[in-house]
């Protein structure tokens, strides 16, 4: 089946520096990539929606010089948590799509800690 | 804007037992798609089930299944013989457009707990 492997798993930053998060569809081409956040025994919240080749589309009250999203190629999504502050530590799941009737993949998550 | 709505933050259920997990949604759309999620500790999500309100006839995955009622915006999941690997926190989802492969809007999420 489709996978989605997210890279890394848990990583541990200090606060003012900025951490990189890897999406890659291993088998299929997502032409659309999905980012959330997600607290502890929460819902996840959906933060913007990248297509292959165009700009994120963000959500309300998510900041786009915060979270930057690119989405170069139809295998790799990176999700750029910028000037990283305490706040900011939160589980990150992506999600890619192919389209119709494909469904979603969902990648395994990253677990980011400011300190 | 979708909304879906997860009334139980929690649960509970007996190996073996049977229980229903509620979830309703507003939306516009006459044709949509509807999910069911699993999020096991792993935190790894995991798709259960999946129903297009256009099919008069509730989805089944072996021991999940559908009740949905279109008239009342209402999904609920169903999990029939619990195992203690079902334990686990679930979420409905409605995508976007009603479509299969739009953003998802996920409810609050109901957290499964499973006694031996």
């Amino acid at each position: 089946g489709a996978v989605v492997s997210q890279h890394p798993s848990r990583v541990i930053c200090k606060s003012g520096t900025s951490v990189k998060i890897e999406c890659r569809s291993l088998d299929f081409q997502a032409t659309t990539m999905f980012w959330y956040r997600q607290f502890p025994k929460q819902s996840l919240m959906l933060m913007a929606t990248s297509n292959e080749g165009s700009k994120a589309t963000y959500e309300q009250g998510v900041e786009k010089d915060k979270f930057l999203i690119n989405h170069a190629s139809l295998t790799l999504s990176t999700l750029t948590v910028t000037s990283a502050h305490p706040e900011d530590s939160s589980f990150y799941i992506c999600s890619a799509t192919q389209g119709f009737d494909y469904g979603y993949t969902f990648g395994s998550g990253t677990r980011l800690t400011v300190v | 804007a979708q909304t879906v709505t997860q009334s139980q933050p929690e649960m509970s259920v007996q190996e073996a037992e049977t229980v229903t997990l509620s979830c309703t949604y507003d939306t516009s759309e006459s044709d949509y798609y509807l999910f069911w999620y699993k999020q096991p500790p792993s935190r790894q999500m995991i798709l259960v089930i999946r129903q297009e309100a256009y099919k008069q006839q509730n989805a089944t995955e072996n021991r999940f299944s559908v009740n949905f009622q279109k008239a009342a915006k209402s999904f609920s999941l169903k999990i029939s013989d619990s195992q203690l690997g079902d334990a686990a926190m679930y979420f409905c989802a409605y995508p976007a457009g009603g479509t299969s492969y739009g953003k998802l809007t996920f409810g609050q999420g109901t957290i499964l707990t499973v006694h031996p």
